[in-house]
C-alpha cells in the first residue's frame, strides 16, 4: 500500500532533550513538508523539501532541523532551542509544483 | 505570502441540510485550489481539487470564482459523518508552497 507513515504516534520528552520525528513515504513524491498544528489553530509550515538533498525553512523553522538524504525520508528534529515544542506534528508529501499534498497520521509531541 | 481566509464557524446544521462555505484568497495569481477535511485529532485528508469549471463529487460541489477571488464548497444532504473541519488550500502566484486557511468547523446534528 502506498502512503505516508509517521512514528511514533505519541511521544513524550523532558524539556531540554532533542527529539527526532520520523516521516517516510512510498508514493515516489519529490516534495515533502513538515507542519505544526496547535489546538484550535491552522497548520504552520516548519520546513519543506522539493528534492533530495535540498530543503528550505518555512514560517516557523527556529528550533527545528531536518535532513533529506533519501527521497522517501524527511525526519524532523525538535531541538531544545524550540521554546514551545508541545504540538501535533504533521508530515506531508506531494508531487511538488502546484499539486495536492498527502498527509501522514501525525505525531503528538508532549514536552514537560 | 498570500493570505487565505475562512469563517471558523462552527456551522451547526441538521442532518439533510445543505451548507456552503467560502474561502477568500488575496493573491490573484494563485493557480491551484483544494478543499481538505480534518477530523478531530487526525490528519487533513484531500476532499477535492477545485477547477475553474467547478467540480462535483457526489454530495460535494466546489466552485472557483477568480473575479472575486474565492472558492466555495457546497455540501448537500448533510450526514452526521460530515462533521469535521474543512480546510481551504491555495497555491501558486509566485510560490509552490501551499497556504492553508484555518478551517471552517461543521457540526451536523440529528
Amino acid at each position: 500500500d502506498g502512503g505516508i507513515t509517521q512514528s511514533p504516534k505519541y511521544l513524550f520528552r523532558k524539556e531540554g532533550q532533542n527529539v527526532t520525528l520520523s516521516c517516510e513515504q512510498n508514493l515516489n513524491h519529490d516534495a515533502m513538508y513538515w507542519y505544526r498544528q496547535d489546538p484550535g489553530q491552522g497548520l504552520r509550515l516548519i520546513y519543506y523539501s522539493q528534492i533530495v538533498n535540498d530543503f528550505q525553512k518555512g514560517d516557523i523553522a527556529e528550533g527545528y532541523s531536518v535532513s533529506r538524504e533519501k527521497k522517501e525520508s524527511f525526519p524532523l528534529t525538535v531541538t531544545s532551542a524550540q521554546k514551545n515544542p508541545t504540538a501535533f506534528y504533521l508530515c506531508a508529501s506531494g508531487t511538488g509544483g502546484f499539486g495536492e499534498q498527502y498527509f501522514g497520521p501525525g505525531t503528538r509531541l508532549t514536552v514537560t | 505570502r498570500k493570505e487565505v481566509e475562512q469563517d471558523p464557524g462552527p456551522f451547526n446544521v441538521p442532518e439533510g441540510a445543505t451548507v456552503a462555505f467560502n474561502c477568500t484568497y488575496s493573491n490573484s495569481a494563485s493557480q491551484s485550489f483544494f478543499w481538505y477535511r480534518q477530523d478531530c485529532r487526525k490528519e487533513p485528508k484531500l476532499l477535492m481539487s477545485v477547477y475553474s469549471s467547478g467540480n462535483e463529487d457526489g454530495r460535494f460541489t466546489a466552485q472557483l470564482n477568480r473575479a472575486s477571488q474565492y472558492i466555495s464548497l457546497l455540501i448537500r444532504d448533510s450526514k452526521l459523518s460530515d462533521s469535521a473541519t474543512y480546510l481551504c488550500v491555495v497555491s501558486g502566484g509566485g510560490s509552490y508552497i501551499p497556504t492553508f486557511g484555518r478551517g471552517t468547523s461543521l457540526i451536523v446534528h440529528p
